[in-house]
C-alpha cells in the first residue's frame, strides 16, 4: 500500500516558539495532501487542503497565519505552527491522495506546548 | 446536523460476534465513502472503500444506502485484533474534502 511518513513523530515545544511538521509520500506522487488535526476521543479534523503549487486552502475557522501550509513538491509538505500557544497542543496528522480520493494517513505528530 | 454522524458507541462484544456500525451523512451529492480503522494513538488506517453495490472483504462488509444517505460496516465472528474505533468518511462538495464522523469504539473480548 501507499507509504506516507510524517516527521517528528512527536514534539515538545515552549509557548511562542514555532514548530514545522513535514509529511512526505514515499512511494507516489501527491497532486493533494491534507492536514488535520486530532483532540483526545475526537475526530479528525480538517484543517486544510495543500496542493502542490499553489496556495493551501484552509477551512473556515482556521488561521492561515498561524498555520503556514507549504507544498513544495509533489512528495513534501509542511505545516508550521507559529507561536504555538499550549490549546496548540493536538495530533497533528497528514494524508495524502494518490488520484483514487482514497487517502492514505502518516503516522502523525503528536505536538505539546508547554 | 453534523455532515457525518456515527453510532456513539462504545461497542463490547464477545469473540465470534457480529457487530454492525452505521454512518450518516448530511450532503447527498456525496460520491466517496471510506470506513477507517484507527488504534489507539495511532493513524487511522484505510479499511475498504463502500462501494454502491457493496463490498466484502473477509469478514468484513460495508454497505452504501443511498436514499436513506448512511453506510454500514459488518463485522462477522470478531477477533480480539479487531478491537479499535472504526472511523466512516466521506468525500463530500466540490472540493472533495474528506469528513470524518467521530469513530466508534470496538472492544472484542475473550
Amino acid at each position: 500500500g501507499a507509504v506516507v511518513s510524517q516527521h517528528p513523530s512527536w514534539v515538545i515545544c515552549k509557548s511562542g516558539t514555532s514548530v514545522k511538521i513535514e509529511c512526505r509520500s514515499l512511494d507516489f506522487q501527491a497532486t493533494t495532501m491534507f492536514w488535520y488535526r486530532q483532540f483526545p476521543k475526537q475526530s479528525l479534523m480538517l484543517m486544510a487542503t495543500s496542493n502542490e503549487g499553489s496556495k493551501a486552502t484552509y477551512e473556515q475557522g482556521v488561521e492561515k497565519d498561524k498555520f503556514l501550509i507549504n507544498h513544495a513538491s509533489l512528495t513534501l509538505s509542511t505545516l508550521t505552527v507559529t507561536s504555538a500557544h499550549p490549546e496548540d497542543s493536538s495530533f497533528y496528522i497528514c494524508s495524502a491522495d494518490r488520484g483514487t480520493y482514497e487517502q492514505y494517513f502518516g503516522p502523525g505528530t503528536r505536538l505539546t506546548v508547554t | 446536523r453534523k455532515e457525518v454522524e456515527q453510532d456513539p458507541g462504545p461497542f463490547n462484544v464477545p469473540e465470534g460476534a457480529t457487530v454492525a456500525f452505521n454512518c450518516t451523512y448530511s450532503n447527498s451529492a456525496s460520491q466517496s465513502f471510506f470506513w477507517y480503522r484507527q488504534d489507539c494513538r495511532k493513524e487511522p488506517k484505510l479499511l475498504m472503500s463502500v462501494y454502491s453495490s457493496g463490498n466484502e472483504d473477509g469478514r468484513f462488509t460495508a454497505q452504501l444506502n443511498r436514499a436513506s444517505q448512511y453506510i454500514s460496516l459488518l463485522i462477522r465472528d470478531s477477533k480480539l485484533s479487531d478491537s479499535a474505533t472504526y472511523l466512516c468518511a466521506v468525500l463530500m462538495g466540490e472540493d472533495n474534502d474528506m469528513r470524518f464522523g467521530a469513530g466508534t469504539r470496538l472492544t472484542v473480548k475473550p
